[in-house]
């Protein structure tokens, strides 16, 4: 089956360090990729619809300049989170739509999640 | 205001108890539902996609069913296993945007 896979799973970084996080599409094309944030026994909140090739779309009380999103391509999104504080720790999870499989068989595959903590 | 509201917050069962998940939405422009299942530390792992009321989809231990108002989450002789948070969400499509909106979730635990 489809699968995505978002690394790294796990990051501590110091306040006012910047990270990285990836979500890769390994067997399908992905126009569309989600980044989510989820606090402990809540639900996943959409902070950024991002498309290959253009500006992604922050929700609204998402900062543009804290989260930096890219898509360079059909199967790479990256998530930058700079100048991280300790308030920015959270677990952040992608996901992606198989540009093959929309409308009726429509279906998000999500990656595995990266636990950030902001010492 | 388009809501997903899911209850119980939290389900303890005892293995063989059956019982349901509710997941109730006041949208508009509903064009799915989805059901997911997720542990801890890990993202959500796709279970089912409803598109129109009546419609049923089973797997395993799970039926998934759909009104116009609500969906449940059927759980047949539930088996420790089973234990997880189960995620409904909902696609909204307007205009040409494209929106998952994610219920709470139910934590279910399974006890042996």
């Amino acid at each position: 089956g489809a699968v995505v896979s978002q690394h790294p799973s796990r990051v501590i970084c110091k306040s006012g360090t910047s990270v990285k996080i990836e979500c890769r599409s390994l067997d399908f094309q992905a126009t569309t990729m989600f980044w989510y944030r989820q606090f402990p026994k809540q639900s996943l909140m959409l902070m950024a619809t991002s498309n290959e090739g253009s500006k992604a779309t922050y929700e609204q009380g998402v900062e543009k300049d804290k989260f930096l999103i890219n898509h360079a391509s059909l199967t790479l999104s990256t998530l930058t989170v700079t100048s991280a504080h300790p308030e920015d720790s959270s677990f952040y999870i992608c996901s992606a739509r198989d540009i093959h499989r929309m409308g009726i068989n429509e279906k998000l595959f999500f990656g595995s999640g990266t636990q950030l903590s902001v010492l | 205001e388009d809501q997903v509201t899911q209850s119980p917050e939290a389900l303890r069962l005892q293995e063989g108890e059956s019982s349901s998940l509710n997941c109730s939405y006041t949208v508009s422009g509903l064009r799915g539902l989805f059901w997911y299942r997720q542990d801890p530390g890990k993202g959500p792992e796709f279970l089912f996609t409803l598109y129109s009321a009546g419609e049923e989809k089973e797997k395993e231990r799970l039926k998934a069913t759909l009104t116009k108002k609500e969906s449940f989450l059927h759980i047949t002789a539930p088996k420790p296993e089973d234990s997880a948070t189960y995620l409904c969400a909902v696609l909204i499509i307007t205009g040409s945007a494209r929106q998952l909106t994610f219920g709470s979730g139910t934590q279910l635990t399974v006890l042996p």
